[in-house]
C-alpha cells in the first residue's frame, strides 16, 4: 500500500499570501489529522477530519482551515501568512475513529519570507 | 532576534547497548499509552502501544513498561542500532484522533 502523500513537499511564500497544502491518506483510511511542527513549539495538532466532518480542532487562529473530500483526501489552507507560520506541516491518516496508530506523511516544509 | 527552540533531552548510547527512554504522564484516564519516533527528515512513526491494564508489552527489540503508580512510561530498545537514532515521543490522546505531543527525547547512537 502506498503511504500518506503530501504535496507540495516544499513551498516558499511571502507574508500576506495564502497557501493550500494537500494530503492523500492511505487507501481506505477515513480520518486525516493535520499537525504543525516548529522548533519552538514542537508538534501541535491543527485539526482532524473524519468522513468529511471536522471533529476536533487545535488552538490555532481562524486563518488556519481545512477540509476533507469524499475520497478522504484533505487540504489545509492558511490565509494571510505570517513569518511565524513557517513550519513543517504534517498530515496523518488512520482507518478508523479513535485510532492511536496514525500514519504520517513526510510533511510539507513551508517557508514564509 | 534569536529563536529559542524546545529543550530536547538527549540520550547518547553506544551501538549495541540497550537504551531506556522515559516519559512521565499526567492523564491517568488514558486507555492506551503510545510511543512514536521521528527520524530526521521524516514524519513521526508509531512504534508500540500498551493498554492501561498492562504493565509490560514487548515488540521487536522494544519493550514498553507502564508504572501507573508513579505515572511513568518507559521504552526500552535492545541492541540499539544507528537506525534507532531519532526523537522519541510519548504523546497522549486528546480525543478524536488528536495526539498531544511533548518535546520528545533525542536518542543519539554512536558507533
Amino acid at each position: 500500500k502506498a503511504g500518506v502523500t503530501q504535496t507540495p513537499r516544499y513551498l516558499i511564500k511571502t507574508r500576506g499570501q495564502q497557501v493550500t497544502l494537500s494530503c492523500s491518506p492511505i487507501s481506505g483510511h477515513r480520518s486525516v489529522s493535520w499537525y504543525q511542527q516548529t522548533p519552538g513549539q514542537g508538534l501541535q495538532f491543527l485539526f482532524e477530519y473524519f468522513s468529511e466532518t471536522q471533529r476536533n480542532k487545535g488552538n490555532f487562529p481562524g486563518r488556519f482551515s481545512g477540509r476533507q473530500f469524499s475520497n478522504s483526501r484533505s487540504e489545509m489552507n492558511v490565509s494571510t501568512l505570517e513569518l511565524g507560520d513557517s513550519a513543517l506541516y504534517l498530515c496523518a491518516s488512520t482507518p478508523r475513529a479513535g485510532d492511536y496508530e496514525q500514519y504520517f506523511g513526510p510533511g510539507t516544509r513551508l517557508t514564509v519570507t | 532576534g534569536e529563536s529559542v527552540g524546545l529543550h530536547l533531552p538527549t540520550l547518547s548510547v553506544q551501538e549495541g547497548d540497550n537504551s531506556i527512554i522515559n516519559c512521565a504522564y499526567s492523564n491517568s484516564a488514558s486507555d492506551y499509552f503510545i510511543w512514536y519516533k521521528q527520524e530526521s527528515g521524516k514524519g513521526p512513526q508509531f512504534i508500540i502501544d500498551i493498554r492501561s491494564n498492562m504493565d509490560k508489552r514487548q515488540g521487536q527489540r522494544v519493550t514498553v513498561l507502564l508504572n501507573k503508580t508513579v505515572k511513568h512510561l518507559s521504552l526500552q530498545i535492545a541492541a540499539t542500532q544507528p537506525g534507532d537514532s531519532a526523537v522519541y515521543f510519548c504523546p497522549f490522546s486528546g480525543g478524536y484522533n488528536k495526539l498531544i505531543f511533548g518535546a520528545g527525547t533525542r536518542l543519539a547512537v554512536h558507533p
